[in-house]
């Protein structure tokens, strides 16, 4: 079956843009969740989606936000970017959530560059 | 304030020899464990997992190791292989089978040489 799909794969944006990054979830999949992986700070949890709803969220900004479709794909959009947005983000989708450790696979990521 | 800490940022050892990667956590309500291996360009995969009720899991050339009362856990591999050089995270969560976020470590960067 295809794996979580993540579009695009890269993506440079300019400082006090927005940007939206897309994630389609293996097919049956209704828990989406996002983070962000930088060199600095390691893979945080920004937040997660189940059944188009947001059912766990992070400590980010008001900044970060997203929603997810009835098909269960989901979508992150950060307005005003900053630098430090710069990062590799990272979806994964499970039947569930993050307890169902075999079934939570993530994608390749969306590799976002703000200058 | 950092939940999951790896405080090795790399590691290094010889083909066949034992790698031990180290996790320390400090929430008590964390009661699963993961392990998470990541090449770059690719997303994190799932290697093993362990819950608060045991202290030992093995799949394989992989051992977890758990000691609730240090609340560390530790990543066997033996024999280490070439193909295991990768970054290796672990993660922690609070309920197995509720729809929990993972708080994952810094990372460990582990180098196998021929």
């Amino acid at each position: 079956k295809a794996g979580v799909t993540q579009t695009p794969r890269y993506l440079i944006k300019t400082r006090g843009q927005q940007v939206t990054l897309s994630c389609s979830p293996i097919s049956g999949h209704r828990s989406v969740s996002w983070y962000q992986q930088t060199p600095g700070q390691g893979l945080q949890f920004l937040f997660e989606y189940f059944s188009e709803t947001q059912r766990n969220k992070g400590n980010f900004p008001g900044r970060f936000s997203g929603r997810q479709f009835s098909n269960s794909r989901s979508e992150m959009n950060v307005s005003t970017l900053e630098l430090g947005d710069s990062a590799l983000y990272l979806c994964a989708s499970s039947l569930a959530g993050a307890g169902q450790a075999k079934g939570y696979t993530f994608g390749s990521g969306t590799r976002l560059t703000v200058v | 304030d950092q939940q999951v800490k790896q405080n090795s940022p790399s590691l290094s050892v010889q083909e066949g020899r034992i790698s031990i990667l180290n996790c320390d956590y400090t929430n008590s309500m964390f009661d699963y464990f993961l392990w998470y291996k990541k090449y770059p360009a690719e997303g994190p995969t799932f290697l093993i997992s362990i819950s608060s009720i045991k202290d030992k899991n093995e799949d394989g050339r992989f051992t977890v190791f758990l000691n609730k009362s240090a609340k560390h856990l530790s990543l066997h591999i033996v024999p280490s292989q070439p193909g295991d050089s990768a970054v290796y995270f672990c993660a922690a969560t609070k309920g197995l089978n509720a729809g929990n976020m993972l708080t994952f470590g810094g990372g460990t960067r582990l180098m196998v040489k021929p």
